[in-house]
């Protein structure tokens, strides 16, 4: 079966640092992997997906996230942050026709 | 507008009582799917549907009924709400076929609390 792995519960950055959040994947066959993002009070949106083309996943908002198969990893990055980008982060991976979430990485950014 | 919309947004409800969340799509999405968000346990799904009068659990699916007669709602039954029951309840949809990755489109939730 497949499943996520968030490491960390919570970040804490400042406004301008590089931002990396963790997700290591577990999958019998390759997989499809995405990072959801969302707001409080709101429902969540794609940040960006893997879908075995590049490596390297640009999405929205200046977020990237690379795919390493050795490491069964899809950690997402961000070099500057910003204060808008406070909210809770989900990694997520396919299982037949429905996703997987982790149990989400709650990211705050200080001024 | 076209989208995904859930309702009714917010809900207090008493234990015993029966509370039906509503999910409406506008995509003509094949899939609908129900998840619950509670703290530390990220979205766990309740029930999926791959079309009309086509429905399945996920990995929480009890003390909870669903239906689907028509593909654009997907209504989600409480039949006697629990205190553990108190979540926030997510609907999504997503395209079915070839070009189908399994992204999701989610609506903005239902709070529900259950007293």
């Amino acid at each position: 079966a497949q499943s996520v792995t968030q490491l960390g519960s919570h970040v804490s950055v400042s406004e301008g640092a590089l931002v990396l959040l963790r997700c290591n994947y577990s999958s019998s066959v390759p997989p499809y992997l995405f990072w959801y993002v969302q707001y409080p009070n709101q429902g969540l949106q794609l940040l960006l997906k893997y879908t075995s083309a590049a490596t390297l996943v640009k999405g929205i908002n200046g977020f990237e996230a690379e795919f390493k198969k050795s490491e069964t990893s899809f950690h997402l990055t961000k070099p500057s942050a910003h204060m808008s980008d406070a909210a809770e982060y989900f990694c997520a991976v396919r299982g037949g026709n429905k996703l997987v979430f982790g149990a989400g990485t709650i990211l705050r950014v200080k001024s | 507008d076209a989208g995904i919309t859930q309702s009714p947004r917010y809900k207090i409800t008493e234990t015993g009582r029966q509370v039906t969340l509503m999910c409406h799509q506008t995509w003509s999405h094949s899939y609908m799917f129900w998840y619950r968000q509670d703290l530390g346990h990220g979205l766990r799904l309740i029930y999926y549907s791959a079309a009309a009068d086509i429905t399945d659990k996920g990995e929480v699916p009890d003390g909870y009924v669903v239906s689907r007669s028509k593909t654009e709602n997907f209504p989600l039954t409480l039949e006697s709400a629990t205190r553990s029951q108190t979540s926030v309840y997510f609907c999504a949809s997503s395209e079915s076929g070839g070009r189908n990755t399994g992204e999701l489109f989610f609506g903005e939730g239902s709070r529900l609390t259950v007293l």
